[in-house]
């Protein structure tokens, strides 16, 4: 497709068990970026991918938190042992990294539609 | 210290009025991008526009136009026209730094709602 893809669109888990979000970014980006959205908030950084370098995990909660991208595309977010606080939206975004001569290259984000998790 | 500030949490304005849309960044970085996105009730985060901290023009998009003041770190976003379906969320962000791609901070956000 065309944007960036998340899956699934809505989650309902209980207290303690694992889910797993997945983000297939726009064809041909280089970056991939997950963030949490509380109820009215604005997004929170969770962990941000580029390429082949190691990801900036610096945004993620807690170790019960992780993600991989594998291949350089799609992205699997894990939560395991869920909280009722773990309960968001989940948004992934996706750039085409530009370092060309402009003085500051525009680098910008494009969003999925988000994966709204409920933990009861 | 906040990165980014968007004091107003909502907003009201009258179909085929201008609005503008407050925000002020903090930073100390000479190089930095700031984003404007709109957020409907169906969730996805639309980019509007981009301003480079080097761009000596106010950008445009459409109706949309980012009234940037360096000096005083704004970044307001001007929404011309104002339609129905410009009623949404929308998030100021800022990029900090040149290569620092992983550096972008969002504001609260401001909720507009357009009046018939």
């Amino acid at each position: 497709g065309a944007g960036v893809s998340q899956s699934p669109s809505n989650k309902v888990t209980e207290k303690g068990k694992d889910v797993e979000l997945r983000c297939d970014p726009i064809s041909g980006h280089t970056a991939l970026y997950w963030y949490r959205q509380s109820l009215g908030q604005g997004l929170e950084f969770l962990i941000y991918f580029q390429g082949n370098s190691a990801p900036d995990k610096s945004g993620l909660p807690s170790d019960r938190f992780s993600a991989e991208r594998t291949g350089g595309s799609v992205s699997t977010l894990t939560i395991q042992r869920t909280q009722q606080e773990d309960s968001a939206v989940y948004l992934c975004a996706s750039s085409l990294v530009v370092t060309g001569p402009s003085l500051l290259a525009k680098n910008i984000q494009y969003f999925g539609a988000g994966t709204r998790l409920s933990v009861l | 210290a906040q990165k980014i500030t968007q004091t107003q949490p909502g907003m009201f304005v009258q179909e085929k009025e201008a609005v503008t849309l407050d925000c002020t960044y903090d930073t100390s970085d000479q190089s930095y991008g700031l984003f404007w996105y709109k957020q409907p009730s169906s969730g996805e985060m639309i980019f509007l526009i981009y301003q480079g901290s080097y761009d000596e023009q106010n950008a445009t998009e459409g109706r949309y136009s980012l009234n940037f003041q360096k000096a005083r770190k704004s970044a307001n976003l001007v929404i011309s026209a104002s339609q129905l379906g410009d009623s949404a969320m929308y998030f100021c962000a800022m990029r900090e730094g040149q290569y620092n791609f992983n550096k972008f901070y969002f504001g609260s956000g401001t909720k507009l709602n357009v009046k018939p």
